[in-house]
């Protein structure tokens, strides 16, 4: 079935390195691809999203393009700040289907 | 204008006692969902609503009941609380099922059973 791999976290970076969150999936069709990122204590929001392959989505220094030959859709941001420290979650969607399909999250600490 | 809100934010409890979670959307949107996250961050689907219709009902004890009174409104009754119960459960909500679009979530609401 449908399915989505993210690296294990926690990973762990200093104020303005540079960041890749790796993120695969399987599927049977062409999905959309999402990334969801959760601060500490809050729900989850949408940071960016593809739908196509090579779109690349991008949001708030974030960026990631859906690359349909290694079905990957990695995060990367330039340079990151210590409020990017959050969860960070990889997920698909096909047209056909209801439900999103979800990674395990990253959590991502970023220190000062 | 919070989109997706649900009561209450906290909620401790006994074991075996009964309680529910509200959740509503003041998006339009025609489907929602129930979510349950354990303490590893992993996300499990466990409802979803089409203009109040289920239309995923994933394999979870059936202590939980989902009810939805209208399309704005989902709402989780759990009876006999379990330990394992305890986790964050979201709400969230999609303009319509079967489309590429966005989810939107819910505060969560944090559930402890003692």
């Amino acid at each position: 079935g449908d399915s989505v791999t993210q690296m294990e976290g926690p990973v762990t970076l200093s104020e303005e390195a540079f960041l890749t969150i790796n993120c695969t999936y399987t599927a049977t069709g062409y999905p959309s691809l999402f990334w969801y990122v959760q601060y500490p204590g809050e729900g989850l929001q949408l940071l960016l999203k593809a739908t196509k392959a090579d779109d690349k989505g991008s949001n708030k220094g974030f960026e990631a393009t859906y690359r349909k030959e290694t079905t990957s859709f990695h995060l990367e941001k330039g340079s990151v700040q210590v409020s990017d420290s959050a969860v960070y979650f990889c997920a698909l969607l096909m047209d056909s289907n209801y439900q999103l399909i979800w990674g395990a999250g990253t959590k991502l600490i970023i220190k000062p | 204008d919070t989109a997706v809100s649900q009561t209450p934010k906290y909620l401790v409890t006994q074991m075996g006692n009964d309680k529910s979670i509200k959740c509503e959307q003041n998006l339009g949107h025609d489907t929602m969902y129930w979510y349950k996250q354990d303490s590893k961050k992993f996300l499990k689907i466990m409802f979803s609503y089409n203009n109040k219709e289920l239309i995923i009902n994933e394999t979870v004890p059936n202590r939980f009941s989902p009810k939805s009174p209208d399309k704005a409104h989902l709402n989780l009754h759990i009876n006999s609380l379990e330990l394992g119960d305890s986790a964050v459960y979201f709400c969230a909500s999609t303009p319509m099922a079967g489309g590429r679009d966005t989810q939107y979530f819910g505060p969560g609401t944090r559930l402890t059973v003692l």
